[in-house]
C-alpha cells in the first residue's frame, strides 16, 4: 500500500467558504502532484511540485493554489469555493529515480460546493 | 486534439476472452508510456510500464509503436476481477507530470 494520505474524504461546503485539501506522504517522493477528475472523466493536472518550494501551474486552468513548505506536505486550498469547483481531487507522489518512476495515489478528497 | 486518447470504450466481455485497448499520443517527445488501472471511485494504479521492447506480465501484453505514437495493451483469459478503467499515461519528459487518457472501460461477464 501507497503510504499517501488525503484529508478530508469527503466534503460538502457552502459557497464562499475557504477550504484545504490536505496531502501527506511518507516515502519521502520529492514530486507530487494534484489532479481533477469528474465522474467519468479524465484526471487533469492542475498543480504540481518538484521538492521544497517549487510550484507550478497544470494544464487544467484552476482557482486553487498550492504550497510546499515540507517534503512531505502539499495541501491545496481554494479561497472563496463555488460549485463548478465540485469535483474529485487526487493527490499523488512519486520519487525522481526519472522517466519509469511510478506515481502513487492518496484515494482522494470527493469535494462538494452547494 | 487532446495529448493522450483511447477507445472510449465500454468493452463488455465474457470471461476468459482477450480484449485489446488501444491509445495514440500526439507529442512525440513523449518520453515514457504506462497503463494504470482504476477501480470504479479508487484511486488509479499502475499496472505495467510500456518499454519501447515491449513487455508481457502475465496474461497481459503492453506495446509501444513510437513511429505510430500507438500504445496497446492486450488482456488474455478475462477474469471478473478484471473489470476496471483502463488509463492510458504518458510522460512527455524527464521532471514532468503524467498525463492521462480519459480511460476505457472494461466489463468483464460471467
Amino acid at each position: 500500500e501507497a503510504d499517501i494520505y488525503q484529508t478530508p474524504r469527503y466534503l460538502v461546503i457552502g459557497t464562499g467558504k475557504k477550504i484545504t485539501l490536505e496531502c501527506s506522504q511518507t516515502m519521502g517522493h520529492d514530486k507530487m502532484y494534484w489532479y481533477q477528475q469528474d465522474p467519468g472523466m479524465e484526471l487533469h493536472l492542475i498543480h504540481y511540485s518538484y521538492g521544497v518550494n517549487s510550484t507550478e501551474k497544470g494544464d487544467l486552468s484552476s482557482e486553487s493554489t498550492v504550497s510546499r513548505i515540507r517534503t512531505e506536505h502539499f495541501p491545496l486550498t481554494l479561497e472563496s469555493a463555488r460549485p463548478s469547483h465540485t469535483s474529485q481531487y487526487l493527490c499523488a507522489s512519486s520519487d525522481d529515480r526519472g522517466l519509469w518512476t511510478e506515481a502513487f495515489f492518496g484515494q482522494g478528497t470527493r469535494l462538494t460546493v452547494v | 486534439r487532446k495529448e493522450v486518447e483511447q477507445d472510449p470504450g465500454p468493452f463488455n466481455v465474457p470471461e476468459g476472452a482477450t480484449v485489446a485497448f488501444n491509445c495514440t499520443y500526439s507529442n512525440s517527445a513523449s518520453q515514457s508510456f504506462f497503463w494504470y488501472r482504476q477501480d470504479c471511485r479508487k484511486e488509479p494504479k499502475l499496472l505495467m510500464s510500456v518499454y519501447s521492447s515491449g513487455n508481457e506480465d502475465g496474461r497481459f501484453t503492453a506495446q509501444l509503436n513510437r513511429a505510430s505514437q500507438y500504445i496497446s495493451l492486450l488482456i488474455r483469459d478475462s477474469k471478473l476481477s478484471d473489470s476496471a478503467t483502463y488509463l492510458c499515461v504518458v510522460n512527455r519528459q524527464a521532471g514532468t507530470a503524467l498525463i492521462f487518457g480519459k480511460g476505457t472501460t472494461l466489463s468483464v461477464s460471467s
